[in-house]
């Protein structure tokens, strides 16, 4: 099992609409989770992160996080197609160093 | 704040020669740099954590003999591929965590460089 699953999509959604994208995690010693946007040939870039059960919002992004059901996910409202990117769920085990791990990415594209 | 560079963007070099990157912490200190590879349309694989003034620490799989890295500042890494072949064509790209301040823990990427061996 890969410590940071996500499905890799592609997952489209019209402009407007609500993404949902979904992020699961093997290890129990996590402790911080990330969100990166990722476009093509560009290096990641950080959206949010979030530490603790329950939900983060920041503009249009909101953060969910379930430590029991080791279940993160980002949705974004209203996308644009400037959205239109891979999205890369992140995870910081502690007692290995505070490295990230992170998962495939998921590509969303939002149609005009 | 918390920015990132990486130099050079893009290089081409020949089979069998060295190829120097280097990663800067431009207005933070970073204590620990990571280092990554992604190949195309796949995610990003952590290549190996370095620590100032310490040994790197590599991930399983990656050659330290391979992949010199030398973290000798507070606000510079380099890696070094050594001996490249056409395999080790790939995006690179750093990663630095903030150590104090408002960002703390949080992790910021460098642009990236491609590297393609010819």
């Amino acid at each position: 099992q890969k410590e940071v699953e996500q499905n890799s999509g592609p997952l489209s959604v019209p402009e407007g609409a609500i993404a949902s994208l979904n992020c699961t995690y093997s290890d129990r010693g996590s402790q911080s989770f990330f969100w990166y946007r990722q476009y093509s040939g560009k290096s990641p870039e950080l959206i949010m992160f979030i530490y603790s059960n329950g939900d983060k919002e920041d503009g249009r992004f909101t953060a969910q996080l379930n430590k029991a059901s080791q279940y993160v996910s980002l949705l974004i409202r209203d996308s644009q197609p400037s959205d239109s990117a891979t999205y890369l769920c992140a995870v910081r085990i502690w007692n290995q160093g505070g490295k990230l791990i992170f998962g495939q990415g998921t590509e969303l594209s939002v149609k005009p | 704040g918390a920015v990132v560079s990486q130099h050079p963007s893009r290089v081409i070099c020949k089979s069998g020669t060295s190829v120097k990157i280097e990663c800067r912490s431009l207005d933070f200190q970073a204590t620990t740099m990571f280092w990554y590879r992604q190949f195309p349309k796949q995610s990003l694989m952590l290549m190996a954590t370095s620590n100032e003034g310490s040994k790197a620490t590599y991930e399983q799989g990656v050659e330290k003999d391979k992949f010199l890295i030398n973290h000798a500042s507070l606000t510079l890494s380099t890696l070094t591929v050594t001996s490249a072949h056409p395999e080790d064509s790939s995006f690179y790209i750093c990663s630095a965590r903030v150590t104090s301040g408002e960002k703390y823990n949080e992790q910021f990427f460098g642009p990236g460089t491609r590297l393609t061996v010819l």
